[in-house]
């Protein structure tokens, strides 16, 4: 089945840097999105960008998709510690039932 | 407050023993979902739900079953619990094809 994989699986940063992390999938999709969570907790939605969607803002955080190359990043700017957590991407199919298939997630530590 | 909450957020039961986690919206979403999140292996469908009476397997859906009576209720059955089913559970919602709101999670553990 089609999977987002995350990369990498553990980024740790300065507090005020920017991160990035990269999301690949297998097949075409109908929407991508990111999802953080903080230790042991719900996940929390972040962004939802379509399939005939590039680029998406949010506050600090930016979503692009390149449905050619089957991947997405996001990038989140002037980083803070709060901002650690596991960042999650999840793909949702183009037909079929309503399904989001998530991969691994990368795991994010902001260092003050 | 627009939420799912989940029921009991914590768990230890025994082999064999019948149990029920509960699940509940308030925001009228039509989609329900239950995972599962297992170091290494991350979060993997169970059975979702895109309506009233209208229930679906996800990727992992052995030794679980789900009803969906009234829109706002999704419960998780595990009518014979067995040690692989120790992990951690996430109750979900949303619109159709729309970002998914999460409870705070279940843990749950078998022995």
């Amino acid at each position: 089945s089609q999977q987002g994989e995350e990369d990498p699986q553990a980024l740790s940063i300065q507090e005020g840097e920017n991160a990035t992390m990269n999301c690949s999938y297998k097949t075409s999709i109908n929407n991508l999105q990111w999802y953080r969570q903080n230790s042991g907790r719900g996940l929390v939605h972040l962004i939802l960008i379509r399939s005939n969607e590039r680029e998406k803002h949010s506050g600090r955080l930016r979503v692009t998709l390149d449905t050619s190359k089957k991947s997405s990043s996001l990038l989140i700017t002037a980083s803070r510690a709060a901002d650690t957590a596991s960042y999650f991407c999840a793909t949702e199919k183009i037909q079929g039932a309503q399904k989001l298939v998530f991969g691994q997630g990368t795991r994010l530590t902001i260092n003050p | 407050e627009a939420q799912v909450t989940q029921n009991p957020r914590y768990l230890i039961t025994v082999t064999g023993k019948k149990l029920t986690v509960t699940c509940s919206q308030n925001m009228n979403h039509e989609y329900m979902s239950w995972y599962r999140q297992d170091p290494g292996l991350g979060l993997r469908q169970i059975y979702y739900s895109m309506n009233v009476e209208v229930t679906d397997k996800g990727d992992v859906p052995e030794g679980y079953k789900v009803s969906r009576k009234e829109k706002r209720n999704f419960p998780l059955i595990l009518e014979s619990p067995s040690p692989n089913q120790t992990s951690l559970y996430f109750c979900a919602s949303s619109f159709p094809r729309g970002e998914q709101y999460f409870g705070p999670g279940t843990r749950l553990t078998v022995t």
